[in-house]
């Protein structure tokens, strides 16, 4: 059973501009997780969908946003980057609302100039 | 997927021996707990979970051991290889029906042929 996908692998962007990153999750899986990981921060909680619906989402400004369809992949954007957006932003899918297990992708690493 | 830049704190074992890496949570309502292994150019890899109705849950080579009273988790690796060696994430998981893990700074583990 293949892993979680994401797409691309690496991305540059300049400040200002907004980018969108995809995940796919594990085949079966309908729940899917954004994360953000950065050297200062660490990993943190961005958002959740399950069902085309976000679920749950952390403590990031509203130029995050996300979305999943109804084949359960997602996407992520974000608007009017900032040096700050720099970070491997990481997905996860677990099989459904009752199951805690997550697993990962391999992320995404964006880097904003 | 790599932590390159942390200040982690590391654990240097010799080849065999065992490991014990630890963890200090936050949330006392926290019901899930699970540990990751991250090594470079990767996504966090799923090592083992425990719920907050057990103290002990072993895997292959691998044992968990959570202490409520403390808030305190740990991650025992038996007869550790040169393939363990990597960064160490303990997770809670503080709100019951949802999946927003709260992830903790990482621990380094290196493993000396």
């Amino acid at each position: 059973k293949a892993g979680v996908t994401q797409t691309p692998r690496y991305l540059i962007k300049t400040r200002g501009q907004q980018v969108t990153l995809s995940c796919s999750p594990i085949s079966g899986h309908r729940s899917v997780s954004w994360y953000q990981q950065t050297p200062g921060q660490g990993l943190q909680f961005l958002f959740e969908y399950f069902s085309e619906t976000q679920r749950n989402k952390g403590n990031f400004p509203g130029r995050f946003s996300g979305r999943q369809f109804s084949n359960s992949r997602s996407e992520m954007n974000v608007s009017t980057l900032e040096l700050g957006d720099s970070a491997l932003y990481l997905c996860a899918s677990s099989r459904d609302r009752a199951d805690y297990e997550q697993y990962f992708g391999p992320g995404t690493r964006l880097t904003v100039t | 997927g790599e932590s390159v830049g942390l200040h982690l704190p590391t654990l240097s074992v010799q080849e065999g021996d065992n490991s014990i890496i630890n963890c200090a949570y936050s949330n006392s309502a926290s019901d899930y707990f699970i540990w990751y292994k991250q090594e470079s150019g990767k996504g966090p890899q799923f090592i083992i979970d425990i719920r907050s109705n057990m103290d002990k849950r072993q895997g292959q080579r691998v044992t968990v051991l959570l202490n409520k009273t403390v808030k305190h988790l740990s991650l025992q690796i038996a007869a550790t290889q040169p393939g363990d060696s990597a960064v160490y994430f303990c997770a809670e998981n503080p709100y019951t029906g949802r999946r927003a893990l709260t992830f903790g700074s990482g621990t380094r583990l290196q493993v000396q042929p």
